[in-house]
Order: C-alpha cells, then sequence, then structure tokens
C-alpha cells in the first residue's frame, strides 16, 4: 500500500518569503500522480499543483512550485512571494495511474504567514 | 468554485442513527469519491463511484454505502453511527477517471 509522509507538521513564514513545504512517499508502482492540495479555515480542499510521475519537468503554477525527485520518492512545494492568504493546512496527496481515484494523504502541515 | 456542493453543512445525529449526507457536482463529473477526514487528519478514501457504479472502496465497513445518480448528484448513507463517525466528510467530482478531482466543502457530521 502506498503511503505519504509530512514531516512538517507546522510552518511560518514572512510575508514576501519563500517557504518549502516536504513530502515523501512510498510506493512500488512507476506510475503515479502527486497533488498539493490547500484546506483553508473554510475546509474546502483546493488543489494547488498536480504532478504526473513520467513528466521529469517539475509543474508550476504562478507562485506555487514542485521539486519532485522521482528515484528519491520526494515531492516538495515550494511557495514564493507568500501572501496572507496562503495560510492554510496543506496537504500533499498520492494517487496511482491504474484503478479507481483513491487519493492517498499525508497528515498535512498548517502553514502560518506572519504579516 | 470547484463545481462540487455538498449538502447540509453540518449534521449532529446520535449513536446508532442512520445519516445521509448529499453532494451535487456540476455537469459532466461522471465519477465521485468519497472521504472522510478526522480531527487534525488527512481525509481517508471511503470509495469511488463512476458512472453509478461502484469503482473501489476504501477500508471502511459496509455500513458506509453510496449512490450516484445519472444528474451527478451522489448520496453517502452510513447506518448504525458511532462515535469514532464523528468527522468531516467529503466529496470530490471528476471527469472520468483520469481527471483531477475537485472537492466540496464538506459536511460536518457530530455523532453523540
Amino acid at each position: 500500500a502506498q503511503t505519504v509522509t509530512q514531516s512538517q507538521p507546522e510552518m511560518s513564514v514572512q510575508e514576501a518569503e519563500t517557504v518549502t513545504l516536504s513530502c515523501t512517499y512510498d510506493t512500488s508502482e512507476s506510475d503515479y500522480y502527486l497533488f498539493w492540495y490547500k484546506q483553508p479555515p473554510s475546509r474546502q480542499m483546493i488543489l494547488v499543483i498536480r504532478q504526473e510521475a513520467y513528466k521529469q519537468q517539475n509543474a508550476t503554477e504562478n507562485r506555487f512550485s514542485v521539486n519532485f525527485q522521482k528515484a528519491a520518492k520526494s515531492f516538495s512545494l515550494k511557495i514564493s512571494d507568500s501572501q496572507l492568504g496562503d495560510a492554510a493546512m496543506y496537504f500533499c496527496a498520492y494517487r496511482s495511474y491504474q484503478g479507481a481515484q483513491k487519493l492517498v494523504f499525508g497528515q498535512g502541515t498548517r502553514l502560518t504567514i506572519n504579516p | 468554485e470547484t463545481g462540487v456542493t455538498q449538502s447540509p453543512t453540518h449534521l449532529i445525529k446520535t449513536r446508532g442513527q442512520q445519516v445521509t449526507l448529499r453532494c451535487s457536482s456540476q455537469s459532466g463529473h461522471n465519477t465521485v469519491s468519497w472521504y472522510q477526514q478526522a480531527l487534525g487528519q488527512g481525509p481517508q478514501f471511503i470509495f469511488q463511484y463512476y458512472r453509478e457504479e461502484e469503482n473501489g472502496r476504501g477500508n471502511f465497513p459496509p455500513r458506509f454505502s453510496g449512490l450516484q445518480f445519472p444528474n451527478y448528484s451522489s448520496e453517502l448513507n452510513v447506518n448504525a453511527l458511532e462515535l469514532d463517525d464523528s468527522a468531516l466528510y467529503l466529496c470530490a467530482g471528476g471527469q472520468g477517471l483520469k481527471d483531477t478531482q475537485y472537492f466540496g466543502p464538506g459536511t460536518r457530521l457530530t455523532v453523540l
């Protein structure tokens, strides 16, 4: 079974600075997807970024980028120019390429933005 | 906006009762997945429906059941509620089995 580990329960960063959230995963599969989701206090899980494992190029969405290291099974999220609205729980998630769209989530990292 | 809504927002039940949670997804979302998120935890996969048939199930007992309807709505039914069923229940819709899943705002269930 696949597992996802987020080793940082909490992180904080000054507004406008850069922060990196860590995620590692365990799988024996070669094809899969990785995601970062954001969950603000409103509870709605919002997709931040998606990475297909067969793509070597790291995904980027505006101020959000990932560092995908397939051999190391590492998938970190970098947030540049942090904004107050970035404060939330961030979840890393894994999904197999085949079969049901079962997302396996990590425990989450609570990100605080200091003004 | 994710195009996925859930009702009710909050619900309080007592142990042993039955509950039905509802999810409505935008047109074209032929997959729906349900997740249980206990306080302070990541969501846990309950099951997925694809074109109105169950397409995968997590480690949840049979008293958790679901339905998906042709109008892109879905239900999660939980029988014989237990205290540990208290959680945030999230549904997620998508177009096809390779698409990204888009989450609704969740239903907070409290079992007393």
